[in-house]
């Protein structure tokens, strides 16, 4: 069954370094999206990208984060300069182009510690 | 999106029948129930969504309300692995829309 996948698993930082986190969303998925789940509260949207632009974004993505999809196969998230408030679980998620609702689907997720 | 009401935990003996709730009073016609849950800090899992028939797949059933205000989550025969957060999100069919997620319930299988 296909899947969303990303890496690194685990990322460890030193504030104020750039991060960039990627994924690889389902195939043949045309909407995707970025979330994050600080240790202990909700997951929360960051991000949706559609058609090589963004489609939405949350107030947490300021211009510290920036996304982009550089080929036709990964969908990376940057923050250009992590804060030690960036430490969280990060979610890539994708949707594809069916009908009855679009069922967003998520990677495993990478851990992200700022310190 | 409309906002869902949900238990902040419950308990379900394994190989029982775990019915987990959720209100969504302010639903609106073009949002579909969605259940994801959450194990351990894994990502998200879809689980099952439905707008206004029951559905049922090889995971879980969904039962919606007639008046579409509420649904119930049931996973027939629990086991110790659907020990997870529960979310139940509100959401429309359109391409890009976000998913809010609340806090759902902490749903843990008994031995």
């Amino acid at each position: 069954e296909p899947e969303v996948t990303q890496t690194p698993s685990h990322q460890v930082t030193q504030m104020g370094q750039e991060v960039i986190l990627r994924c690889v969303p389902i195939s043949n998925h045309l909407y995707f999206y970025w979330y994050r789940q600080i240790l202990g509260q909700k997951v929360e949207f960051l991000v949706s990208f559609y058609n090589n632009e963004i489609s939405e974004k949350s107030e947490i993505f300021d211009d510290q984060f920036s996304v982009e999809r550089p080929d036709g196969s990964n969908f990376t998230l940057k923050i250009r300069s992590t804060k030690l408030e960036d430490s969280a679980m990060y979610f890539c998620a994708s949707t594809g182009p069916g009908q009855g609702g679009k069922t967003q689907y998520f990677g495993p997720g990478t851990r992200l510690l700022v310190l | 999106d409309a906002k869902t009401t949900q238990p902040p935990s419950m308990d379900c003996a394994e190989g029982r029948a775990a019915n987990l709730p959720c209100n969504h009073s302010t639903i609106s016609g073009n949002e579909y129930v969605y259940w994801y849950r959450q194990i351990h800090s894994q990502g998200p899992q879809y689980i099952i969504h439905g707008l206004k028939n029951n559905e049922t797949n090889e995971m879980a059933s969904l039962i919606i309300t007639e008046d579409r205000k509420s649904s119930t989550l049931i996973l027939p025969h629990a086991t110790l692995r659907d020990t997870a957060v529960y979310y139940c999100i509100a959401s429309s069919n359109f391409g890009n829309e976000k998913l809010t997620f609340g806090t759902g319930t902490r749903l843990t299988i008994i031995p």
